[in-house]
């Protein structure tokens, strides 16, 4: 149990296009869904934390005009990169917990972009 | 079917003693490991990473260790203070993909 998808799985976009990722938890109820970046090797920096039918949450130095989250159900979270650039290459991963114990995370297969 | 396995949710250690948190995966093209640590209300934090090369890295109180043929990794902490009680992630990648996470081992230090 407690599977969390992304699709696409990968992307190839270009320069000034918006791109969205989509992030489902399978078979539970994710009450939170949280947004990474994964820089190459090992850094993961939280993007933004978002709450089922509330504003998300975005961390400091997240421009959350150009990161759009939006997170309408129980089971689904978008992550729209807006008017992309070639600096957004970056894998991004989404996790999922249910309930307030935000410490359960799953975590999402991610999804690799790259802005040409 | 889940690539990066921890299969104890949950650890309690008193306060001096070693923490061991396992971890089994299943795909041999994994090189590269890591552990993440996380507090409640926070993302994860990096800990510590070991590639394939290598079947021991240290820093600090903080050992990781790899058996490459049974798949294998451990973190070990010692010794334990209440404020590594957190969540314990371990994630693999192979190559240039995405790293994939276990569900995670939470540990409790007892003072």
């Amino acid at each position: 149990g407690a599977v969390v998808s992304q699709h696409p799985s990968w992307v190839i976009c270009k320069s000034g296009t918006s791109v969205k990722i989509e992030c489902r938890s399978l078979d539970f109820q994710a009450t939170t869904m949280f947004w990474y970046r994964q820089f190459p090797k090992q850094s993961l920096m939280l993007m933004a934390t978002s709450n089922e039918g509330s504003k998300a949450t975005y961390e400091q130095g997240v421009e959350k005009d150009k990161f759009l989250i939006n997170h309408a159900s129980l089971t689904l979270s978008t992550l729209t990169v807006t008017s992309a650039h070639p600096e957004d290459s970056s894998f991004y991963i989404c996790s999922a917990s249910a309930g307030r114990n935000t410490d359960t995370q799953y975590f999402g297969p991610g999804t690799r972009l790259t802005v040409l | 079917d889940q690539q990066v396995k921890q299969n104890s949710p949950s650890l309690s250690v008193q306060e001096g003693r070693i923490s061991i948190l396992n971890c089994d995966y299943t795909n041999s093209m994994f090189d590269y490991f890591l552990w993440y640590k996380k507090y409640p209300a926070e993302g994860p934090t990096f800990l510590i990473s070991i590639s394939s090369i290598k079947d021991k890295n240290e820093d600090g109180r903080f050992t990781v260790f790899l058996n490459k043929s049974a798949k294998h990794l451990s973190l070990h902490i010692v010794p334990s203070q209440p404020g590594d009680s957190a969540v314990y992630f371990c994630a693999a990648s192979s190559g240039n993909t995405p790293l994939v996470f276990g569900k995670g081992t939470r540990l409790s230090v007892i003072a």
